[in-house]
């Protein structure tokens, strides 16, 4: 079980387009999702938090109006990069949490999303 | 705020040998979660071992366990009998109270046949 999934797995797409990339969770409800980006050989950055039928919160120096985040289910929530540059290019990670007896205790990770801007 | 520190940027080893991976953090919460995720190359995150702070007993899966000194601050990871699949990178994380993952550097760890 808590297995999560993402799609696309890879995007390659023009400067100047929007990009949306879907995170799932199969098997569980996932009341908050976490939105991270990678750079390669780096750790990986939180850039949001979504919470299931709220406003996303976003890390300090996180565009919001660029990193769209929808969260509109307990089992979907999507990242769209607005007007992409190739600045953006990077492995876009989310993961999932569920909440026992008020307590997360592990987040479950989707496979990542490599995009590539031209 | 939280940090998690990883000292060692890099780590090699012989198949079969044992390898323990340092990780540090700081934290003013009274009770926490720390982890360890391995990424191999394919880069899917994997959960390798989780330590509840309140628990005094080091967690234990298998080849891998931790060393867990709470008033140290320290959260290493041994891996006993290291296979060539170990080979990764491997990063130390803690959870604050948002349930956000606070993330250590990584560490790579490269396991030699």
């Amino acid at each position: 079980g808590a297995v999560v999934s993402q799609h696309p797995s890879w995007v390659i797409c023009k400067s100047g387009t929007s990009v949306k990339i879907e995170c799932r969770s199969l098997d569980f409800q996932a009341t908050t999702m976490f939105w991270y980006r990678q750079f390669p050989k780096q750790s990986l950055m939180l850039m949001a938090t979504s919470n299931e039928g709220s406003k996303a919160t976003y890390e300090q120096g996180v565009e919001k109006d660029k990193f769209l985040i929808n969260h509109a289910s307990l089992t979907l929530s999507t990242l769209t990069v607005t007007s992409a540059h190739p600045e953006d290019s990077s492995f876009y990670i989310c993961s999932a949490s569920k909440v026992r007896a008020g307590v997360s205790q592990e987040q479950f990770f989707g496979p990542g999303t490599r995009l590539t801007v031209l | 705020a939280q940090t998690v520190t990883q000292s060692q940027p890099e780590m090699s080893v012989q198949e079969a040998e044992t390898v323990t991976l340092s990780c540090t953090y700081d934290t003013s919460e009274s009770n926490y979660y720390l982890f360890w995720y391995k990424q191999p190359p394919s880069r899917q995150m994997i959960l390798v071992i989780r330590q509840e702070a309140y628990k005094q007993q080091n967690a234990t899966e298998n080849r891998f366990s931790v060393n867990f000194q709470k008033a140290a601050k320290s959260f290493s990871l041994k891996i006993s009998d290291s296979q060539l699949g170990d080979t990764a990178m491997y990063f130390c994380a803690a959870m604050d109270s948002n349930y956000q993952l606070i993330w250590g550097a990584g560490t790579k760890l490269i396991i030699k046949p």
